[in-house]
């Protein structure tokens, strides 16, 4: 089955620098590749997807790239701000709706002011 | 947009009793439905996937006869957890699916503390 592997763990940025974060699937089958937020006790919150027919999305200060040759993608998030404090998940899907999606292991963000 | 409605929010239990969590999509119907468990920091585990009218499908580890899953309609599925023990504490989640538009739509968690 997919697996999902996400670095980093933790990552602390400065208020207003970019922060990256990566995630490199195993299942070539995979086409759907969404990014959450989750707070504390709270559902996760879709930010950003993407789907295997493009390279890069980007809305705002938030951005995914994907590389399905390398089978790879990553979260990029300009100009960062304290309320972006917060876990980060990759996750991958091989049919959008109806297949499961496959989580990584999860990316503390934290935003220092 | 999609609204999954996930009850309840939190449940405190003895230790050998049974516990159920809801979820219901309000606006549209639930084709397939994804139950997730989700200990302390850490990431959301699939734990079985329900179709609606048809037996779930558990992941590999997951104890079908503790952990009961229902789909009887398009709107509500429904996981019991039976004989609950301390380390069946955590936050369960469900995600449904409608195959189109809407993609995956999360209920809110139910934090189960197991005493």
């Amino acid at each position: 089955g997919e697996n999902v592997e996400q670095h980093p763990s933790t990552l602390s940025v400065q208020e207003g620098d970019s922060a990256v974060i990566k995630c490199t699937y195993s299942d070539s089958a995979s086409n759907y590749f969404p990014w959450y937020k989750q707070e504390l006790g709270k559902r996760p919150q879709l930010i950003i997807d993407i789907r295997s027919n493009v390279g890069e999305k980007k809305d705002q200060r938030i951005a995914v790239t994907l590389n399905k040759t390398a089978k790879h993608f990553s979260l990029h998030i300009t100009e960062t701000q304290p309320e972006d404090s917060a876990v980060y998940f990759c996750a991958a899907s091989a049919n959008f709706g109806n297949e499961k999606l496959t989580f990584g292991t999860g990316t503390r963000l934290t935003i220092i002011p | 947009g999609a609204v999954v409605s996930q009850h309840p929010s939190r449940v405190i239990c003895k230790s050998g009793t049974s516990v159920k969590i809801e979820c219901r999509s309000l606006d549209f119907q639930a084709t397939t439905m994804f139950w997730y468990r989700q200990f302390p920091k850490k990431s959301l585990m699939l734990m079985a996937t329900s179709n609606e009218g048809s037996k779930a499908t558990y992941e590999q580890g997951v104890e079908k006869d503790k952990f009961l899953i229902n789909h009887a309609s398009l709107t509500l599925s429904t996981l019991t957890v039976t004989s609950a023990h301390p380390e069946d504490s955590s936050f369960y989640i469900c995600s449904a699916a409608e195959g189109g538009a809407y993609g995956y739509t999360f209920g809110s968690g139910t934090r189960l503390t197991v005493v």
